[in-house]
């Protein structure tokens, strides 16, 4: 058990490009969560998995976001055409299925768009 | 929509003091509650996970109760050290395991 993995750790894009970051979970997590964090607040909810499936996508997900699980392993989360306001720390998180177990959280990515 | 308030945003501390971290939450409806820290620019660490139907959960100097009808959780942390300086988050757990934060404390322990 290796935690959870987050790459890069940091990202430097110019607004209008494309970035995508990767999250390798616990590997018998099923269940596998994105946040974003933006500077003096706490995390918010994007989007989650269990398995392969993406249950639930929260309003904050833009159509620029798309985020994916292929296989069940690890995730990517993609967003397009990066604006200054896209600019946070974005977590990865992993538990097992089942509302009684806790997170693992990874140790994120800092997106800066200038 | 679960809403988390923290208190204090921010405190400081002399090392040695015992001292106690403050959440509310709106809806009770949840299924456990975790306590976080967070070191500047890093991810977070779980401290504490309480199910709902617990009490309360200790490990080593950090102590967290619950009480889901309030709608309340502390954490005590004993005899701070300086090391304990960072951000304290709590989360609430609803439906999916989704965690609702609130902005945190934002400790400081002076030598």
């Amino acid at each position: 058990d290796t935690g959870v993995s987050q790459n890069p750790r940091h990202k430097i894009t110019k607004r209008g490009q494309n970035v995508t970051f990767r999250c390798d979970p616990i590997s018998e997590h099923n269940r596998l969560y994105w946040y974003r964090q933006t500077l003096g607040q706490g995390p918010e909810f994007l989007t989650y998995f269990q398995n392969e499936a993406q249950l639930e996508k929260s309003r904050l997900l833009s159509d620029r976001f798309s985020a994916e699980r292929p296989k069940g392993s690890f995730s990517t989360l993609e967003i397009q055409r990066t604006e200054q306001g896209d600019s946070a720390m974005y977590l990865c998180a992993s538990s097992h299925l089942g509302e009684t177990y806790g997170y693992t959280f990874g140790s994120g990515t800092r997106l800066t768009v200038v | 929509k679960q809403e988390v308030t923290q208190i204090p945003a921010a405190l400081s501390v002399p090392e040695g003091e015992n001292l106690v971290l403050n959440c509310s939450f709106t809806d009770s409806a949840i299924y456990n509650l975790q306590w976080f820290r967070q070191d500047p620019g890093k991810g977070l660490t779980s401290l504490l996970l309480i199910q709902s139907s617990q009490r309360e959960q200790t490990s080593g100097r950090l102590n967290a109760s619950l009480d889901k009808s309030s709608g309340r959780s502390t954490l005590y942390i004993a005899a701070s050290q300086p090391g304990d300086s960072a951000t304290y988050l709590c989360a609430p757990a609803g439906t999916a395991s989704k965690l609702t934060f609130g902005t945190g404390t934002r400790l400081q322990v002076t030598l």
